[in-house]
C-alpha cells in the first residue's frame, strides 16, 4: 500500500457532464500529480500540483484542471465530458523535500466511463 | 512524438526463464528511469529505478541494465515466477521534476 487513496473507484458519466475526482496524498508527500490511463497504454501526465500551485501541465485541454489543498490533497475537475475521457485516472503523490528524486506512488485509481 | 518506446507488447515466459523488457527514449535530459509493475484493478508499484550515473542496478530478481549511448534501457527478471504476471511500465523524466513519461507497457505471462 502505498497510502495514496483515491476515490470515487469507479463512476459513470454521461457526454457533456462534470466529473470531480479526489484524491488523499502519502503523509508528508507535498506533491500530487495525476495521470490519464486509457485501456491497454501507459499513463499520461495530466499536470502536477505543488504548494497548491499547478507546477506542470502535460498536453490536455483546459477543461481538466486541478486544485491542492493546504493538506496537500487534491481533486481533478473534469468539464464537458467527451467518450474519450473513459479511462482510469491515477493520482500520485510525492514529496519536494527529501532526497528521495522524484520517486513517486500511485493510488489505486478511479475508473471513469463516459457513456 | 512518442518520448519513451517500449517492447515487447506482450511476453509468454516459463517458470524460472529470464523476462526481459527494453525501453528507448529520446530526450537526453532524462536522469531517472523508473519501472513499474502493475497488477489488473490496481495502481503501478514502484519495481525498481536507476539513474544514469551506473550501467546496472539489481534489486533482488530484478536488474535494470542501463546504455546511456544507446538512450535504451532495459529490466531483466531472473528465475520468473507466476506472481511476477502483471504489466510492466518503462518511464523517464528529469531529476527532481516530477513530470513522467511512460512507455506503453509489457503484459508479462510466466506460464507454471
Amino acid at each position: 500500500e502505498t497510502g495514496v487513496t483515491q476515490s470515487p473507484t469507479h463512476l459513470i458519466k454521461t457526454r457533456g457532464q462534470q466529473v470531480t475526482l479526489r484524491c488523499s496524498s502519502q503523509s508528508g508527500h507535498n506533491t500530487v500529480s495525476w495521470y490519464q490511463q486509457a485501456l491497454g497504454q501507459g499513463p499520461q501526465f495530466i499536470f502536477q500540483y505543488y504548494r497548491e500551485e499547478e507546477n506542470g501541465r502535460g498536453n490536455f485541454p483546459p477543461r481538466f484542471s486541478g486544485l491542492q489543498f493546504p493538506n496537500y490533497s487534491s481533486e481533478l475537475n473534469v468539464n464537458a465530458l467527451e467518450l474519450d475521457d473513459s479511462a482510469l485516472y491515477l493520482c500520485a503523490s510525492s514529496s519536494q523535500r527529501d532526497n528521495s528524486g522524484n520517486t513517486i506512488y500511485f493510488g489505486e485509481g478511479s475508473w471513469l466511463t463516459v457513456v | 512524438q512518442q518520448q519513451v518506446k517500449q517492447s515487447p507488447q506482450s511476453l509468454i515466459v516459463q517458470k524460472g526463464g529470464i523476462s526481459i523488457i527494453n525501453c528507448a527514449y529520446e530526450n537526453t535530459a532524462f536522469d531517472y528511469f523508473p519501472w513499474y509493475q502493475q497488477f489488473p484493478g490496481k495502481g503501478p508499484a514502484l519495481l525498481i529505478a536507476i539513474r544514469p550515473d551506473v550501467s546496472e542496478k539489481k534489486e533482488g530478481r530484478f536488474t535494470i541494465s542501463f546504455n546511456k549511448s544507446a538512450k535504451q534501457f532495459s529490466l531483466h527478471i531472473m528465475d520468473s515466477q507466476p506472481g511476477d504476471s502483471a504489466t510492466y511500465f518503462c518511464a523517464a523524466s528529469k531529476y527532481n521534476f516530477n513530470k513522467f513519461y511512460f512507455g506503453s507497457g509489457t503484459k508479462l505471462n510466466v506460464k507454471p
